[in-house]
């Protein structure tokens, strides 16, 4: 069964780090583009980044850049996200989303059931 | 970035009847090369992540109702849902990823009447 399971999530205080990791299983990680989604409590979905199947391109939205950096380990088939001096808004609901090729440019075909990541004092 | 609108922003549908979905993109994302749009419908139902149903513009994902179908061209989108069921309750998104960042709609909010 083709899966995406992520953790790291919880509770942190603005200002600090946390890092997400992503396991996939049941198709073969090392031919597609991933991508980190997220969601805000009650709102809408937002693309964070997303790195093609060799690792060699990678993306950040305007949001994040210069604080989450984006990885990916093919030979243990995950994902991960760290994310450096996180504040209240990057308090959401966190998706590990496959890209359906090798390249950025294309439809999230299998989604992760997600982690909540939540910024407060 | 390319800004989807969305509308409606909810909708309540009786069962078995036609809902539909439109969205515009504030530019084309028709790529000329291959002439293919590169627009995707997800679904996500209340608890579950989202759930790709149409790709590129008007293809159906493996497994998803055939009362599901998009359709458009370039900067204006339609997903319909025609003889809606209970099951279909759910928000709908639409995404560009045409471009970076990817964006999406701000999602539209099926519900029966």
């Amino acid at each position: 069964e083709m899966q995406l399971v992520e953790s790291g999530g919880g509770l942190v205080l603005p200002g600090g780090s946390l890092r997400l990791s992503c396991a996939a299983s049941g198709f073969t990680f090392s031919n597609y583009a991933m991508n980190w989604v997220r969601q805000a409590p009650g709102k809408g979905l937002e693309w964070v980044s997303s790195i093609t199947n060799s690792g060699g391109i990678i993306k950040y939205a305007d949001s994040v850049k210069g604080r989450f950096t984006i990885s990916r380990d093919n030979s243990k088939d995950t994902l991960s996200l760290q994310m450096d001096n996180l504040r209240g808004d990057d308090t959401a609901v966190y998706y590990c989303a496959k890209s359906r090729s090798e390249n950025e440019y294309d439809a999230f075909d299998m989604w992760g059931q997600g982690t909540s990541v939540t910024v407060s004092s | 970035d390319i800004v989807m609108t969305q509308s409606p922003d909810s909708l309540a549908v009786s069962l078995g009847e036609r809902a539909t979905i439109t969205c515009k993109s504030s530019q084309s994302v028709l790529y000329s090369s291959n002439n293919k749009n590169y627009l995707g419908w997800y679904q996500q139902k209340p608890g579950q992540p989202p759930k790709l149903l149409i790709s590129w513009a008007s293809a159906r994902e493996s497994g998803v109702p055939d009362r599901f179908s998009g359709s458009g061209s370039g900067t204006d989108f339609t997903l319909t849902i025609t003889s809606l069921q209970a099951e279909d309750v759910a928000v709908y998104y639409c995404q560009q990823y045409y471009a970076t960042p990817r964006t999406f709609g701000h999602g539209t909010k099926v519900e029966i009447k």
